[in-house]
């Protein structure tokens, strides 16, 4: 087990388009969040899941966006109707269960809408 | 107030000095702080956490920790180029959901 990973690296995808991306996390983690990343700031949370279960969305999340970590394992978000405004990069991280341990991160998906 | 403040920098430090990185955080019941570095273009990576009050040393890095002022730092001795990155420091939400909030990062660059 080599991290967690992200698939795909880079997504262009038109105005309006439906995107999915994938996330693999290290497999004893059972914490899995997906964050988005636009130049010059951090990372903004977007959504938390503990085993299958998604235990808290980002009120700032649009309805656009969509995630799901069947059985535990791997996560996929998607965004529909995409805009503009959704070009980013889109991070995963996962943790340890039971304490603070910090979050390992994917390499990102960067998504460019034009 | 945003949750999680930094400077954006860029601190600029010659090679060989010591690197003081800043981040006040707004709620008081917070318990868990974590320094990340992210490199131009790559995700971010955890270099350092701290729970208590004061400081934890790990190799060239000193973590800071004041619950009281509601203040973290990252110190960074013997500066070198390789570490000219942004630092982003994020705080979990009291509560025990596990959730880090992050400020917007510090670029730093080491020069030669």
């Amino acid at each position: 087990d080599t991290g967690v990973s992200q698939n795909p690296r880079h997504k262009i995808t038109k105005r309006g388009q439906n995107v999915t991306f994938r996330c693999d996390p290290i497999s004893e983690h059972n914490r899995l969040y997906w964050y988005r990343q636009t130049l010059g700031q951090g990372p903004e949370f977007l959504t938390y899941f503990q085993n299958e279960a998604q235990l808290e969305k980002s009120r700032l999340l649009s309805d656009r966006f969509s995630a799901e970590r069947p059985k535990g394992s791997f996560s996929t978000l998607e965004i529909q109707r995409t805009e503009q405004g959704d070009s980013a990069m889109y991070l995963c991280a996962s943790s340890l269960p039971g304490g603070d341990y910090g979050y390992t991160f994917g390499s990102g998906t960067r998504l460019t809408v034009v | 107030q945003k949750e999680v403040e930094q400077n954006s920098g860029p601190l600029s430090v010659p090679e060989g000095a010591i690197a003081s990185l800043n981040c006040t955080y707004s709620d008081r019941g917070s318990q868990s702080f974590f320094w990340y570095r992210q490199y131009s273009g790559k995700s971010p990576e955890l270099i350092m956490s701290i729970y208590s009050n004061g400081d934890k040393e790990d190799g060239r890095f000193t973590a800071q920790l004041n619950k009281a002022s509601q203040y973290v730092s990252l110190l960074i001795r013997d500066s070198q180029p390789s570490d000219s990155a942004t630092y982003l420091c994020a705080v979990n939400r009291p509560g025990g959901s596990y959730i880090p909030t992050f400020g917007r990062g510090t670029s730093l660059i080491v020069h030669p």
